[in-house]
């Protein structure tokens, strides 16, 4: 399973938008790339995939350049309520298991 | 729609003892997941359940834990007998069975249970 490499903390003040990178420099011609959420004392909350290019959603967009070996999630005009630990995670998209690595901790301050 | 549940939310025992969990997917996902946190380490894998089939079992700890899937429903996690080490936050995730949902919407996981043996 490809390793991924983040930031381990951000910061970052409301209203603003956030961009959080991940490298993957061995992710595999079948691997997708997830973006997770978690809280304090919740399980973790999928926010967004994408294999190539850019993925839009609600939530957030997910940005992936050609060569695939890194991915930034892209969290528009962010709130307190986005503080929170994210996860970037790379595998195959056939129900398998996730590997989780050490998040992002992002503090939205006011 | 009812999300993942999982019980107890907490569970403090003794060395020796044992607990069992319980995780209730999302009704009609095929797939269902336990992962733990131990104290300071990452998310960890333990194993993925394909209705009622052990699909991947690789990530369990040690012959101490079993997990069932009885009828392909609910899912319970016994650790028999518990020792210091096991504490930590186990999470169940559920996720349809179809690679599109699970594209478009991710694993569910639930609030998880913390288990402290003291």
């Amino acid at each position: 399973l490809a390793k991924t490499t983040q930031p381990i903390s951000m910061d970052s003040y409301e209203g603003q938008e956030v961009n959080i990178t991940c490298s993957h420099n061995n992710i595999a011609t079948n691997d997708y790339i997830t973006w997770y959420q978690q809280f304090p004392s919740q399980g973790p909350r999928f926010i967004i995939q994408g294999y190539k290019t850019k993925v839009t959603n609600e939530v957030a967009s997910l940005f992936i350049p050609a060569d695939r070996k890194s991915s930034t999630l892209s969290l528009p005009r962010v709130s307190l309520s986005d503080t929170a630990v994210y996860y970037c995670l790379v595998g195959d998209n056939a129900g398998n298991m996730l590997t989780f690595g050490g998040g992002t901790r992002l503090m939205v301050k006011p | 729609e009812a999300g993942v549940t999982q019980f107890p939310s907490h569970s403090v025992i003794e060395k020796g003892q044992t607990v069992t969990l319980r995780c209730d997917p999302i009704s009609g996902h095929d797939n269902l997941y336990w992962y733990r946190r131990v104290m300071g380490k990452e998310i960890k894998f333990l194993l993925h359940f394909v209705k009622e089939s052990k699909q991947d079992e690789s990530g369990m700890p040690n012959n101490r834990f079993l997990a069932e899937r009885t009828g392909g429903t609910y899912s319970t996690l016994k650790v028999q007998p518990a020792e210091l080490e096991d504490s930590g936050v186990y999470f169940c995730a559920s996720s349809p069975g179809g690679i599109r949902e699970a594209r478009t919407y991710g694993y569910t996981f639930g609030s998880g249970t913390r288990l402290t043996v003291v």
